[in-house]
């Protein structure tokens, strides 16, 4: 199985902060990297696809990029609505398996 | 637009099974699969396995192979997921997922979870 290993695991920020946070693939993924946004007893909302591709309808302070084992998703000015648990997936070979997560609170 | 709805929550003893379902609506339920991911209190996400809407294939995560079987009814456009011999440790929301596009992996259109709690 592909494990992917998530950091930091917490961080707290400031509104209007860049907030940046790390995914890295124990192989070579390519592209294969889906991020995802999850509030409190909510869901998760998929906010960015294929590793850079922004879903549709995701405030364009969001961005990710990286390909083959380092991925990064970036807050370029945290906003209170951004505070969430954030999750990274890779899809390049079944099992589907996350990151641990990264809690993302207002300091 | 698409909708996906997930049954009520559940209360298990040890060694009983459980069967959630996950109701769709607003697209064409044959042309996507369903994803099925837990998630333990306070932990992180877990793929269970996924189902296809179109022909009824499944691929199932290594950990529960034998415990667990996903179907689905083209009639209502559901999918179900039934788990056996609960244990303790298999306390967590479920939820159910479609694939933004096709065949696509990226999971876009969640149901709002079903907590299973497993307890003597």
């Amino acid at each position: 199985d592909i494990q992917m290993t998530q950091s930091p695991s917490s961080l707290s920020a400031s509104v209007g902060d860049r907030v940046t946070i790390t995914c890295q693939a124990s192989h070579d993924i390519t592209n294969c990297l889906n991020w995802y946004q999850q509030k409190p007893g909510k869901a998760p909302e998929l906010l960015i696809y294929d590793a850079s591709t922004l879903e549709t309808g995701v405030p364009s302070r969001f961005s990710g990029s990286g390909s083959g084992t380092d991925f990064t998703l970036t807050i370029s000015s945290l906003q209170p609505e951004d505070i969430a648990t954030y999750h990274c997936q890779q899809y390049d070979d079944l099992p589907l398996t996350f990151g641990g997560g990264t809690k993302v609170e207002i300091k | 637009q698409v909708q996906v709805v997930q049954s009520v929550p559940e209360v298990k003893k040890p060694g009983a099974s459980v069967k959630v379902s996950c109701e769709t609506s607003g697209y064409t339920f044959t042309r996507y699969g369903i994803t099925w991911v837990r998630q333990a209190p306070g932990q992180g996400l877990e793929w269970m396995g996924w189902i296809s809407g179109y022909n009824g294939n499944t691929n199932y995560a290594q950990k529960f192979q034998g415990r667990v079987t996903l179907t689905t009814d083209t009639s209502t456009s559901t999918a179900y997921m039934e788990l056996r011999s609960l244990r303790s440790d298999d306390t967590a929301v479920y939820f159910c997922a479609r694939d933004l596009f096709s065949s696509s992996w990226h999971l876009g259109y969640w149901g709002q979870g079903t907590l299973v709690t497993v307890s003597s």
